[in-house]
């Protein structure tokens, strides 16, 4: 079964870090771009960064450039947001996706994962 | 940066089709995916490239873009239909991913 299940979402204080993980399964992770995405809640879908199949390429939103980094590690199958100096704004549900191709661009989001909420507040 | 809109929410009776819109500056070139989202559920992916369908997604579901709206077709609507729905396309101008605000969809 394809699966991505991410962790390291908690309570953080502004300006702090956290590190979110996602764990993959039952495809080949190092053949597909990956993303990040996120849902404050009772809000919609924002589109927070994305990284190619061998980490050659990568994207950002305005909202988290400079704050935010994307990485990955093929051989433990795994997607990583490194999140510093964090805003109550970037309080949100986080999702992780993989994409149908390797290129982090026009390839629809075709599995995601269940999400993990950070909380940002004092 | 692209814009794209949606209407907050709509509504449609049972058995009867709902078509949810997605406006944005010549959508039509641009290759639109939609997903849809249940309460306290991850997106599912319902339409991409416009009007591809994934396998498991019900007949029901179709998509299609021109000019500048693009729109997902629910036909026959079943109150399993109920959920939030967002329409989302690459942005080549500033190398970033749009989605729409979403539109509820209540089911009457």
């Amino acid at each position: 079964e394809v699966q991505l299940v991410e962790s390291g979402g908690g309570l953080a204080q502004p300006g702090r870090s956290l590190r979110l993980s996602c764990a993959a399964s039952g495809f080949t992770f190092h053949d597909y771009a990956m993303h990040w995405v996120r849902q404050a809640p009772g809000q919609g879908l924002e589109w927070v960064s994305s990284i190619s199949l061998k980490s050659g390429r990568f994207g950002y939103a305005d909202s988290v450039k400079g704050r935010f980094i994307i990485s990955r590690d093929n051989a433990k199958n795994s997607l990583y947001l490194q999140m510093n100096s964090l805003r109550p704004e970037d309080t949100a549900m986080y999702y992780c996706a993989k994409t149908y191709g390797g290129v982090i661009e026009s390839d629809a989001f075709d599995i995601w994962g269940q999400g993990t909420m950070v909380t940002v507040s004092s | 940066s692209y814009v794209l809109t949606q209407p907050p929410s709509m509504s449609v009776a049972p058995g009867k089709t709902a078509r949810i819109t997605c406006g944005g500056n010549n959508i039509g070139s641009k290759i639109v995916h939609w997903y849809q989202q249940k309460p306290g559920q991850a997106p599912v992916l319902v339409i991409s490239y416009n009007s591809d369908r994934p396998s498991g997604i019900p007949e029901g579901f179709s998509g299609s873009n021109s000019g500048n709206t693009a729109t997902l077709t629910i036909s026959r609507v079943e109150a399993g239909d109920e959920a939030d729905y967002y329409c989302q396309v690459w942005d080549t101008s500033s190398d970033h991913w749009v989605f729409g605000g979403g539109t509820k969809l209540t089911v009457l």
